[in-house]
């Protein structure tokens, strides 16, 4: 089945400086790659997705890079704001027509940013 | 437009009790996923379901857990005897078709 590893578990960066986590997938028919924001206590937000069709994707401080030969797709946060930690999960899932469309979720990523 | 509501948000259980827990997707949504958060870890795929039919249950113990989704009401993640590993956050997702998945706020459950 599908697995996902997600690198680092947990970062520390200065406020203004960037972060960058990255994940591999195994399952070469996967073409959905969201990631996804957890507070303490909460549910997971989706952030920012991409799709197998395009390479990269960009929202305000927030991109996210797809190698699908390397099978791999990270995600960068530019600017670090302190209510940017938290815990992010990527994921991977085959989303299409007779297709579950299940997310496998990443183990997190621990995002620490000091003020 | 109410997102994914999950009740209870905590719930406590001696083992060998059991544990109901609901879900009621986004509005215009048929298609529920369950996930289980241990702590400290990642949400691991339980079941899919859409309505009166359960799609993919792969993720699921093979004993103990049930889940369904009938036609009217909530999706319910039934757990029976429960034990001490049990206890974790249980998370609810739903989406319209194969579009994006909305999680709820979780049930924390405890066993004792």
């Amino acid at each position: 089945g599908e697995n996902v590893e997600q690198h680092p578990s947990t970062l520390s960066v200065q406020e203004g400086d960037s972060a960058v986590i990255k994940c591999t997938y195994s399952d070469s028919a996967s073409n959905y790659f969201p990631w996804y924001k957890q507070e303490l206590g909460k549910g997971p937000q989706l952030i920012i997705d991409i799709r197998s069709n395009v390479g990269e994707k960009k929202d305000q401080r927030i991109a996210v890079t797809l190698n699908k030969t390397a099978k791999h797709f990270s995600l960068h946060i530019t600017e670090t704001q302190p209510e940017d930690s938290a815990v992010y999960f990527c994921a991977a899932s085959n989303r299409g027509s007779g297709n579950t469309g299940k997310l496998i979720f990443g183990q997190g990523t621990t995002l620490q940013v000091k003020p | 437009n109410a997102g994914v509501m999950q009740n209870p948000r905590h719930l406590v259980r001696r083992r060998g009790q059991e544990a109901r827990l609901r879900c009621s997707p986004m509005k215009g949504h048929s298609h529920v996923y369950w996930y289980r958060q241990l702590p400290e870890e990642g949400l691991k795929f339980m079941v899919y379901l859409q309505k009166e039919n359960i799609i993919d249950e792969s993720g699921m113990p093979k004993e103990r857990f049930s889940a369904e989704f009938p036609k009217e009401g909530p999706s319910i993640l039934r757990i029976q005897q429960v034990v001490r590993g049990d206890s974790a956050a249980y998370f609810c997702a739903s989406s319209m078709n194969t579009g994006e998945l909305f999680f709820g706020e979780g049930s924390r459950l405890t066993v004792l």
